[in-house]
């Protein structure tokens, strides 16, 4: 079992839909969370993080945390073409402050006009 | 202010060369990393440096070696490349260990190894 999973997709949606992104984690004792958007042949750039449970607001962007359920998801209200991107879900596991960021393989969302 | 900056952006080399990836930061950070992507597989932590002075393996170090050079670069180097090296590198920095600070990343240097 992978550290971190995400579905690759792609997730397509319809302009001023909610997209919504999945990621789980194997690692019970994981502290923090990341998402990153990355676009085709860019680098990475952090969207949001959480690191307590329940939702965690930023404009059109919710992040939800479970840790009893072990997933964390991003959602993206109103979604504009310029959303398309690959989504990187990254943890930081257990024992934190050791510099590791697990990412999962990423999710790539379509916003068709 | 440049951010994180790398060099080259682009190189192809022949299996059993070698090369070093450079990588500096103007932001002052103190913590500084080195990760690939390939396909299918999101970023992969090679190596990372928490503070100048020392540097620590991540998930795929074999083939790799790294410098702190100062606080500013930190730099990845290839002995003898291979064919499973080819790859994206990202080179990133945050102001500390990520667990409560975002990591900033550089715009890739892609490599082919023949």
């Amino acid at each position: 079992q992978k550290e971190v999973e995400q579905n690759s997709g792609p997730l397509s949606v319809p302009e001023g839909a909610i997209a919504s992104l999945n990621c789980t984690y194997s690692d019970r004792g994981s502290q923090s969370f990341f998402w990153y958007r990355q676009y085709s042949g860019k680098s990475p750039e952090l969207i949001m993080f959480i690191y307590s449970n329940g939702d965690k607001e930023d404009g059109r962007f919710t992040a939800q945390l479970n840790k009893a359920s072990q997933y964390v998801s991003l959602l993206i209200r109103d979604s504009q073409p310029s959303d398309s991107a690959t989504y990187l879900c990254a943890v930081n596991p257990g024992s934190s402050n050791t510099g590791k960021l697990i990412f999962g393989q990423g999710t790539t969302l379509q916003v068709k006009p | 202010n440049a951010g994180v900056t790398q060099t080259p952006k682009f190189q192809v080399l022949k299996t059993g060369q070698s090369m070093t990836l450079q990588c500096a930061q103007d932001m002052n950070h103190n913590s500084m990393y080195w990760y690939r992507q390939d396909p299918g597989m999101g970023l992969r932590l090679i190596y990372y440096s928490a503070s100048e002075g020392t540097t620590d393996k991540g998930e795929v170090p074999n083939g790799y070696n790294v410098s702190r050079l100062n606080k500013r670069e930190f730099s990845l180097r290839l002995e003898s490349a291979a064919p499973s090296q080819t790859s994206v590198y990202f080179c990133a920095s945050s102001r500390h260990l990520p667990s409560t600070d975002t990591q900033y990343f550089g715009p890739g240097t892609r490599l082919t190894v023949l």
